[in-house]
């Protein structure tokens, strides 16, 4: 039982390339969400998802894409890598509707340069 | 966006003391948990809240759900060296599905 396995664990990109951040989880959760944490603000929410098939937008959501085809993969998308993107990087699952507390993943530091 | 108010920001404080911190927000939230964050690791949840006025433990931890819903507080008694990290709240509104919101956290450090 590995929890939430986030890939890579450290990433630079150029501005303007793309890449997708792997985030996987196999507890058979519905929810799972993804959060930007940048030095002073805490955590925010930039995309999340209730199901298989169904995805929503966060707090900050510009810049990103997900989709969720499977319930153990949500894959983070940045479509065009810019320097405000870097930020720490947190993947995220629960049974409910976090009610009971998320479970996060270990982290993506992104660094674009 | 909306983030909640957590305080203080940082604290200094010799094993043994007492430490408390709290969260305010002007929204009312139906649940509210309490993470820790340790140096290149997710946050790892520590308490959860579901009703007003509630009170847990989680041995030298106690956090309560203030009786306004805008709050809430955590408190870590007879620190250790361990316990230093960043401790985040985050609260969920009722109709908001999977969406918490985040405090800005704690960052504890505690000196022998």
């Amino acid at each position: 039982n590995a929890g939430v396995t986030q890939t890579p664990k450290f990433q630079v990109l150029k501005t303007g390339q793309s890449m997708t951040l792997q985030c996987a989880q196999d507890m058979n959760h519905e929810y799972m969400s993804w959060y930007r944490q940048d030095p002073g603000m805490g955590l925010r929410l930039i995309h999340y998802s209730v199901g298989a098939g169904i995805t929503d937008q966060g707090e900050v959501p510009n810049g990103y894409n997900v989709s969720r085809s499977t319930t153990e993969d949500f894959p983070l998308r940045l479509l065009s890598a810019a320097p405000s993107q870097t930020s720490v990087y947190f993947c995220a699952s629960s049974y409910s509707s976090g009610g009971n507390g998320y479970t996060f993943g270990s982290g993506t530091r992104l660094t674009v340069v | 966006g909306q983030q909640l108010n957590q305080s203080p920001q940082s604290m200094f404080i010799q094993e043994g003391e007492d430490v408390s911190m709290n969260c305010t927000s002007s929204s009312i939230f139906n649940t509210w948990l309490w993470y820790k964050q340790d140096p290149g690791e997710g946050p790892v949840l520590l308490i959860a809240l579901y009703k007003a006025g509630e009170l847990t433990s989680n041995g030298r931890l106690t956090a309560q759900f203030g009786i306004t819903r805008k709050d809430s507080f955590l408190n870590i008694s007879a620190s250790i060296p361990s316990d230093v990290g960043i401790y985040f709240c985050a609260g969920r509104r009722a109709g908001t599905a999977s969406k918490l919101t985040f405090g800005t956290g704690t960052r504890l450090q505690v000196t022998l």
